[in-house]
């Protein structure tokens, strides 16, 4: 059975970079797309973006320009690193495996319990 | 982006049936046929519950079924159980090859 956990601070400061870790276990990261969405408190989910194993990436255009996620196959992790943070980044943060199936199309199948990010001084 | 559009809240009795709706654009629904849908708990992670507009994973029940039509995408639940009472997101592909959720539906079990 797949499982991911999320890593990181809890707290983060305005202006600073939000970095977080989510750790496969279960099965191998490789093969696979592994994605990030958010949720502020009291709100809706948030695509952030995805990471092939291979490294390739694609990003939520509206994060794009502050947004890394990068993978680790040795670690069999991939990170998030979204910069310039403001309290409008304060939200639960998923990691999630992003699995395609027959039809060639892909879903979030397995996803991790998720990290509460607050910004602020 | 914007988010695609579903209703705040849907309600119903035990053992009847509720249906949400998820409007999206001609660039990610009437384009594409990835629709998804998630059921979250309050404090828990997402769950997929229907993938490819209509198709249910491994150990989701029969009571939830999905449909599309041009660009509105439904999940249904027929036979509504108190333990369906979660917050229900849509998804879809859209033009730039990343993903869009609606705002989220609450649905009460009266």
């Amino acid at each position: 059975q797949v499982q991911l956990q999320e890593s990181g601070p809890g707290l983060v400061k305005p202006s600073e970079t939000l970095s977080l870790t989510c750790t496969v276990s279960g099965g191998s990261i490789s093969g696979y797309y592994w994605s990030w969405i958010r949720q502020p408190p009291g709100e809706g989910l948030e695509w952030i973006g995805y990471v092939y194993y291979t490294g390739s990436t694609n990003y939520n255009p509206s994060l794009k320009s502050r947004l890394t996620i990068s993978v680790d196959t040795s670690k069999n992790q991939f990170s998030l690193n979204l910069s310039s943070v403001t309290a409008a980044d304060t939200a639960v943060y998923y990691c999630a495996r992003f699995t395609r199936y027959d039809s060639g199309k892909f879903y979030l199948d397995y996803w991790g319990q998720g990290t509460l990010v607050t910004v602020s001084s | 982006q914007s988010a695609l559009t579903q209703p705040a809240s849907v309600s119903g009795s035990p053992g009847q049936s509720i249906t949400i709706s998820c409007t999206g654009t001609s660039s990610d629904f009437g384009r594409y046929n990835s629709v998804s849908w998630y059921q979250q708990h309050p404090g828990k992670a997402p769950k997929l519950m229907i993938y490819d507009v209509n198709n249910r994973p491994s150990g989701v029940s029969n009571r939830f079924s999905g449909s599309k039509s041009g660009n509105t995408a439904s999940l249904t639940i027929s036979g509504l159980q108190a333990e369906d009472e979660a917050d229900y997101y849509c998804n879809s592909e859209n033009s730039s090859g990343t993903r869009l959720f609606g705002g989220g539906t609450k649905v009460t079990v009266l």
